[in-house]
């Protein structure tokens, strides 16, 4: 069974950090792209990020370029979000997600929540 | 970036109902396209994808169709499991850009 399960969000304050995290298990991790896509509060999806199966190609949301890194380590079957510079309006539920065909987001973890307060 | 732009934002239908969803790409994305529903407190589930497309395990009444700009997702006989809310996504070009998404509602 796929599995996604990603960790690591919290209460920060605007300007500070956070690394997500996110598990994978029941598939054979380095062969799939995969994304990061956030929620804001009763708000729409918005991809944030995405990466290739190797990590050599990665892309970004033009709100999220400069500030967030994507990253992959496939001996550990695990997806890194690093989030520098953090605002409010990145206050979301982050999903991670397997991407098929590199072309769609077939399966997706339930996310793990990050707000940004003063 | 690539606007994606639904239509509509909201609708009200019933059990039984044919309901169609449109979504508009600011410019061509061939076929590149998906359909996602969602329903509160859960994480997006992939419906059609490539436009046309049905992701194994979906119910044959959600059908996709389109290339270019316009799309359309079609479900054919409404089921109450049905109410949820719906988005579209473009995978042409990164970035990757959602719709605004539709809800769909009891009538």
């Amino acid at each position: 069974e796929v599995q996604l399960v990603e960790s690591g969000g919290g209460v920060v304050r605007p300007g500070e950090s956070l690394r997500l995290s996110c598990a994978a298990s029941g598939f054979t991790f380095d062969n799939y792209a995969m994304s990061w896509v956030r929620q804001a509060p009763g708000k729409g999806l918005e991809w944030v990020s995405g990466i290739n199966w190797n990590g050599v190609s990665t892309g970004y949301a033009d709100s999220v370029k400069g500030r967030f890194t994507i990253s992959r380590d496939n001996a550990k079957n695990s997806l890194y979000l690093q989030m520098n510079s953090l605002r409010v309006e990145d206050t979301a539920l982050y999903h991670c997600a397997r991407d098929r065909a590199g072309s769609y987001s077939d399966y997706w973890g339930q996310g793990t929540l990050v707000t940004v307060s003063s | 970036d690539i606007q994606m732009t639904q239509s509509p934002s909201s609708l009200s239908a019933s059990v039984g109902d044919r309901v169609t969803i449109t979504c508009r790409a600011s410019q061509s994305i061939s076929s590149y396209l998906n359909w996602y529903q969602q329903k509160p407190g859960k994480a997006p589930k992939v419906l059609i994808y490539a436009a046309s497309s049905l992701q194994s395990g979906v119910p044959s009444r959600f059908s996709g169709s389109g290339s270019g700009t316009d799309f359309t997702l079609t479900i054919s006989s409404l089921q109450p499991e049905d109410f949820a809310t719906y988005y579209c996504q473009q995978t042409y070009t990164i970035p990757w850009t959602f719709g605004q998404g539709t809800k769909v509602e009891i009538k």
